[in-house]
């Protein structure tokens, strides 16, 4: 079965500095992998995705994400956080496209970034 | 604009009483999906649809019930069946033939009075 793994359930930055949020996934084959950001009260909103190919992915707003099959990981980035990047963030991992019949997305416990001015 | 729509924002349900979730998207979508928010658990899946007048249990189904008689529309009813409710609910969609990203209604937080 696979699993999603977010260690850190808080992190606090400095409006400005770099942000790195860690996301490891239990997975046999290569997976379908995503990023979502949600703000509170709201639903879940796409930052970037990981299919295939290269293994370096850019978002939206900014964010980018690394795919390093040897770590089981796709860990988020920022290089310079801005106050509204304050959320909660889920990583997210699929066994085919998300539209596919029996397809289930397993998600993270999510990480929530809380930014320093 | 286009959209899922997830209402009411706030519900409140008193034991033993079933409570009904709307959830309607106008994205002329397939797919939809529910799923349950606790806080620290991320997101886990109740019920998932991918055609109309059939749907197909998620991992954590029990003490719930869907339905989807029309493509644009998926309530969820949490029967009195769910001991521990409360949570913040999420409806999502999505084209099936599309290998993009899950469209996400704004929740219903449902609380037990």
């Amino acid at each position: 079965a696979q699993s999603v793994t977010q260690p850190d359930i808080h992190i606090t930055v400095s409006e400005g500095a770099s942000l790195e949020l860690r996301c490891n996934y239990s997975y046999g084959a290569t997976p379908y992998l995503f990023w979502y950001v949600q703000s509170p009260g709201q639903g879940l909103q796409l930052l970037l995705k990981y299919f295939s190919g290269d293994t370096l992915v850019q978002g939206i707003k900014g964010f980018e994400a690394e795919f390093k099959r040897s770590q089981s990981s796709f860990n988020l980035r920022k290089p310079s956080v801005h106050w509204s990047d304050a959320a909660e963030y889920f990583c997210a991992v699929g066994a085919s496209p998300p539209g596919a019949a029996g397809n289930k997305l397993t998600f993270g416990g999510g990480t929530r970034v809380l930014v320093k001015p | 604009d286009g959209g899922i729509t997830q209402s009411p924002k706030y519900l409140f349900r008193k034991e033993g009483q079933n409570v009904t979730l709307s959830c309607e998207q106008n994205l002329n979508h397939d797919a939809m999906y529910w799923y349950r928010q606790d806080p620290g658990q991320g997101l886990r899946l109740i019920y998932y649809s991918h055609i109309v007048n059939d749907f197909q249990k998620g991992d954590i189904a029990e003490g719930y019930s869907v339905s989807r008689e029309k493509k644009e529309s998926f309530p969820l009813t949490v029967t009195s069946a769910q001991k521990n409710p409360t949570a913040f609910y999420l409806c999502a969609s999505i084209r099936t033939s599309e290998c993009e990203k899950l469209f996400f209604g704004s929740g219903t937080q449902l609380s037990v009075l």
